[in-house]
């Protein structure tokens, strides 16, 4: 079955990076595009981006531009995704998700908390 | 950029039907997405391209899509159907690309 189980808990201070890992199973992972998805505390869902792991190319919300990087590792099936410049406004749950078809997200990793705090 | 607007709460009695809008400019044009979130969990895709249902969603979860307006169904309301349900569509003409509504907690009274 379709699995992607990400990287564990982060805490972070202001102004630094993270790095989250996304790893794929049960699919051939260069087949479909994944997407990055973040939740703050009750707070709704805001999609950051999406790359595609066969080619790399990558799309990302004007938002979050000049901040994050999307990237993969084809030979561990493995997505990431790099958050620079953080604030305390960038804690959330950080999800990734396989999208399908007219860009359905189908299928979502566990969600990795990353916590900003000084 | 591509706005979808859903209304923050629903109630109802358990087996009853439930409810839930979806608003955008001709929204009737796109596929529109639902999600079940439960609380500490990842979302779920309970209906795609407006009214299709993933495999082992059950078939009181259906959806459809008109004009300014799509709809997500749940039919015979069941206490485990309590959740934040969000919609979302695809935009290409929007820098954000993927857009979701704001989201809609069902409480079932």
């Amino acid at each position: 079955q379709v699995q992607l189980v990400q990287s564990g808990a982060e805490v972070k201070k202001p102004g630094a990076s993270v790095k989250v890992s996304c790893k794929a199973s049960g699919y051939t992972f260069t087949s479909y595009d994944i997407n990055w998805v973040r939740q703050a505390t009750g707070q709704g869902l805001e999609w950051m981006g999406w790359m595609n792991p066969n080619s790399g190319n990558t799309g990302y919300a004007q938002k979050f531009q000049g901040r994050v990087t999307m990237t993969r590792n084809t030979s561990i099936s493995t997505a990431y995704m790099e958050l620079s410049s953080l604030r305390s406004e960038d804690t959330a749950v950080y999800y990734c998700a396989r999208v399908s078809g007219t860009v359905a997200l189908n299928s979502w990793g566990q969600g990795t908390l990353v916590t900003v705090s000084s | 950029s591509y706005v979808l607007t859903q209304p923050p709460s629903v109630s109802v009695a358990p087996g009853q039907t439930a409810r839930i809008t979806c608003g955008g400019n001709n929204i009737g044009s796109k596929s529109v997405h639902w999600y079940q979130q439960k609380p500490g969990q990842a979302p779920v895709l309970v209906v795609y391209d407006d009214s299709d249902r993933p495999s082992g969603i059950p078939e009181r979860f259906s959806g459809s899509n008109s004009g300014n307006t799509a709809t997500l169904t749940i039919s015979r309301v069941e206490a485990g159907d309590e959740a934040d349900y969000y919609c979302q569509v695809w935009d290409s003409s929007s820098d954000h690309h993927v857009v979701f509504g704001g989201g809609t907690k069902l409480t079932v009274l």
